[in-house]
C-alpha cells in the first residue's frame, strides 16, 4: 500500500544548530509534497508546497532562508530548520499528494535545547 | 481553517459509546484524508477518500464531494481512541485542515 514515511520521529538540538528532516514516499509517486508546522493552538501552519518541476512556494512568514527544501524526485523531500531557536520547537510534517493519493508522515517532533 | 469546517471541537465518550466527526468544505475537494494525533503527539493515518465510504474495524469514514462533507464515525470507542482527530482536504493542489476535534473517552 501506499505511505509516508517520516524521519526522525523525535529531535532534539541545541539552540542555534540546524537539523535536517525527510520524508519518503513508498507506493506511490509524490508529485507534491507540502511541509508544515503545528502551531500551539494545535492547527497546521502551511510553511511551503514542494511540486516536482516547479519552484518551492513559501507561504508568508516561512522563507528558504531559514526552511531550505529538497524535492528532488517523486519519492523524496527533504526540510531543514536552519538556526533553530525555541520558537522553532514543535511537531512539523509533511504531507504528500500524488495523482489518487495524500497521505501524511507521523511528523518529526523538534525540541530545541 | 477557512475552507474547512469541522465539528465538533470537542468530544467525550465513554468506553463502548459512539459518536461522528464532520468536516463541511466551502470549497469543492478532491480528496480527504482523516489522521488521529494521539495522547504522545504521534500522528496515525486513518483513511484517505477520493469518494465513497471505507471502513477500518471501528472506524468508518465517508466522504461526499458534491455534497462537501465528510464524516468519520467510531464506534465502541476504547481508551486508546483518546485524541485529536484531524480532517484535511485537497483541492487544486493544496492541502486545508480541519481545526481538530479533541476525543476523550472515558471508562
Amino acid at each position: 500500500g501506499a505511505l509516508v514515511y517520516q524521519y526522525p520521529r523525535r529531535t532534539i538540538c541545541k539552540s542555534g544548530t540546524s537539523m535536517r528532516m525527510e520524508c519518503q514516499a513508498v507506493g506511490f509517486q509524490a508529485t507534491s509534497v507540502a511541509w508544515y508546522r503545528q502551531s500551539p493552538q494545535k492547527t497546521f501552519e502551511l510553511i511551503a508546497l514542494s511540486t516536482v518541476n516547479s519552484a518551492i512556494k513559501y507561504e508568508q512568514n516561512f522563507t528558504q532562508e531559514k526552511f531550505p527544501i529538497s524535492h528532488p524526485n517523486l519519492s523524496f523531500s527533504s526540510m531543514t530548520v536552519l538556526n533553530a531557536y525555541l520558537e522553532d520547537r514543535g511537531l512539523y510534517l509533511c504531507g504528500a499528494s500524488g495523482a489518487e493519493t495524500l497521505y501524511f508522515g507521523s511528523g518529526t517532533r523538534l525540541t530545541v535545547l | 481553517g477557512d475552507q474547512v469546517e469541522q465539528s465538533p471541537s470537542a468530544l467525550s465518550l465513554h468506553e463502548g459509546t459512539g459518536s461522528a466527526l464532520r468536516c463541511n468544505f466551502t470549497t469543492t475537494m478532491r480528496a480527504v484524508q482523516w489522521f488521529q494525533q494521539n495522547s504522545r503527539g504521534s500522528l496515525i493515518n486513518l483513511f484517505y477518500l477520493a469518494s465513497g465510504t471505507k471502513e477500518n474495524g471501528r472506524l468508518k469514514s465517508t466522504f461526499n464531494s458534491k455534497e462537501s462533507y465528510s464524516t468519520l464515525h467510531i464506534r465502541d470507542a476504547q481508551l486508546e481512541d483518546s485524541g485529536t482527530y484531524f480532517c484535511a482536504a485537497e483541492s487544486n493542489n493544496r492541502i486545508f485542515f480541519g481545526d481538530g476535534t479533541q476525543l476523550v473517552v472515558k471508562p
